[in-house]
């Protein structure tokens, strides 16, 4: 299976931890994406990168949150000193640019803070 | 914030009958897509219509596109159980940031055996 995948599925932490997540988009896409989704709503974008360059973070996207795509590859999403308001669906998408592009997503992170 | 506001929230139909979702949305747009979620997984891309598309189709779905009014919608024809799932929109805004999609709440399908 050539998809998006993340990694891991699942994770269950207490208040204050830190945790990080990775993401490996398809491999010729150049454009990588994270979204959070909370229960009973649609994704809402949080940061976006072109090859290793991260090009745009949302205002959703705290200090605490920080995004890295070491050449231009996998990318790692990091929250640190976790709160029970980050508990979420953190998801991953990709995409190869070439104008008007579709947007690949992973299966997602679930992540709950105790 | 959620641009895209899916119409109806909840619509639960037998196997076999039609099923259409709305979507509306604020802002200029440059493409509206639509994605179906599985309870609890990721997001699989259904179809993408620019906005200088009025309509387009693939297999059983097809998806209407109205600037003027700004919306959308889907039709899912003879549908299946495997069909239930939640269905949303998302709009690529006109401009620089056309790789931001914003999602709107979804519409939850359930098809009923």
């Amino acid at each position: 299976d050539t998809g998006v995948s993340q990694d891991p599925r699942h994770k269950i932490t207490k208040r204050g931890q830190n945790v990080t997540f990775r993401c490996d988009p398809i491999s010729e896409h150049n454009r990588l994406y994270w979204y959070r989704q909370t229960l009973g709503q649609g994704p809402e974008f949080l940061t976006y990168f072109q090859n290793e360059a991260q090009l745009e973070k949302s205002r959703l996207l705290s200090d605490r949150f920080s995004a890295e795509r070491p050449k231009g590859s996998f990318s790692t999403l990091e929250i640190q000193r976790t709160e029970q308001g980050d508990s979420a669906m953190y998801l991953c998408a990709s995409s190869l640019y070439i104008g008007l592009e579709t947007q690949y997503f992973g299966p997602g992170t679930r992540l709950l803070v105790l | 914030s959620q641009q895209g506001e899916e119409d109806p929230q909840a619509l639960s139909i037998q196997e076999g009958e039609n099923a259409t979702m709305n979507c509306s949305y604020k802002t200029s747009i440059n493409n509206l897509q639509w994605y179906r979620q599985n309870s609890g997984r990721g997001l699989v891309h259904l179809i993408l219509i620019r906005s200088n598309e009025r309509e387009k189709h693939s297999g059983r779905l097809r998806v209407t596109l109205d600037t003027s009014k700004k919306s959308s919608s889907l039709l899912i024809t003879a549908s299946r159980a495997a069909d239930t799932a939640s269905y949303f929109c998302a709009t690529a805004p006109r401009g620089g940031s056309n790789y931001k999609l914003t999602f709107g709440k979804g519409t939850l399908l359930t098809v009923n055996p």
